[in-house]
């Protein structure tokens, strides 16, 4: 019930293409759903994020839709670039005692080419 | 800049030997957390402090500990590493509200198991 699904595990597009990520979820407890960033030999950085009560959130090319019902949400990379490339987590998180516990995803490994 | 620091970002260790981790940060947050992430896997909580408050994941092993002698650092102790131990070790930190707050991750510290 605490696992976050995600797919695919890697993505190949050509650059200006569009990238999707999805997820799924369980736990209906988890109410705030981020996505971080990592690149190779750094640590994840946060993206975007969305709250349950909202279907659709927009942050210049990347866009978070969600889907309550469904327990699934996924995340669009418009007009992607190569500096896109790196690993995507997918994560839901519930506020414990004052604290953020986040359960991420397996991740996805994205490679947009020139 | 604020950050999150972390030393060394390499380690390398002896089977059984105890090694220590550390993490810093100016961000003046009171929340922090300790992750382990295994190649082409998600980060696992292992566990987090709210201010003093130590919080252990049910299923992080006893060989693992923490200790944080004040707001700024915060330190991963494995007392009998394994090999299966190696993997990257992600500190991470945030405030503790209101409602949710993203976590600031460090670039990590990758530890190898001889």
């Amino acid at each position: 019930q605490q696992q976050v699904k995600q797919s695919p595990q890697s993505l190949i597009v050509q650059k200006g293409g569009i990238s999707i990520i999805n997820c799924a979820y369980e736990n209906t407890a988890f109410d705030y759903f981020p996505w971080y960033q990592q690149f190779p030999g750094k640590g994840p950085a946060l993206l975007i994020a969305i709250r349950p009560d909202v279907s659709e959130k927009k942050e210049g090319r990347f866009t978070i839709s969600f889907n309550k019902s469904a327990k699934q949400f996924s995340l669009h990379i418009m007009d992607s670039q190569p500096g896109d490339s790196a690993t995507y987590f997918c994560a839901a998180s519930i506020l414990q005692s004052g604290s953020e516990k986040l359960v991420f995803g397996k991740g996805m490994k994205l490679t947009v080419n020139p | 800049d604020a950050m999150v620091i972390q030393n060394p970002r390499y380690q390398v260790t002896q089977f059984g030997k105890p090694v220590t981790l550390s993490c810093s940060q100016t961000l003046n947050h009171n929340v922090m957390y300790w992750y382990q992430q295994k190649s082409s896997q998600a980060p696992k909580l292992l566990f987090h402090y709210y201010d003093k408050d130590f919080n252990n994941e049910a299923d992080t092993p006893d060989n693992f500990q923490s200790r944080r002698p004040n707001t700024s650092f915060c330190f991963l102790d494995i007392r009998s590493p394994g090999l299966g131990d190696a993997a990257m070790y992600l500190c991470a930190t945030s405030r503790d509200g209101p409602g949710h707050q993203p976590q600031h991750f460090g670039d990590g510290t990758r530890l190898s198991i001889l």
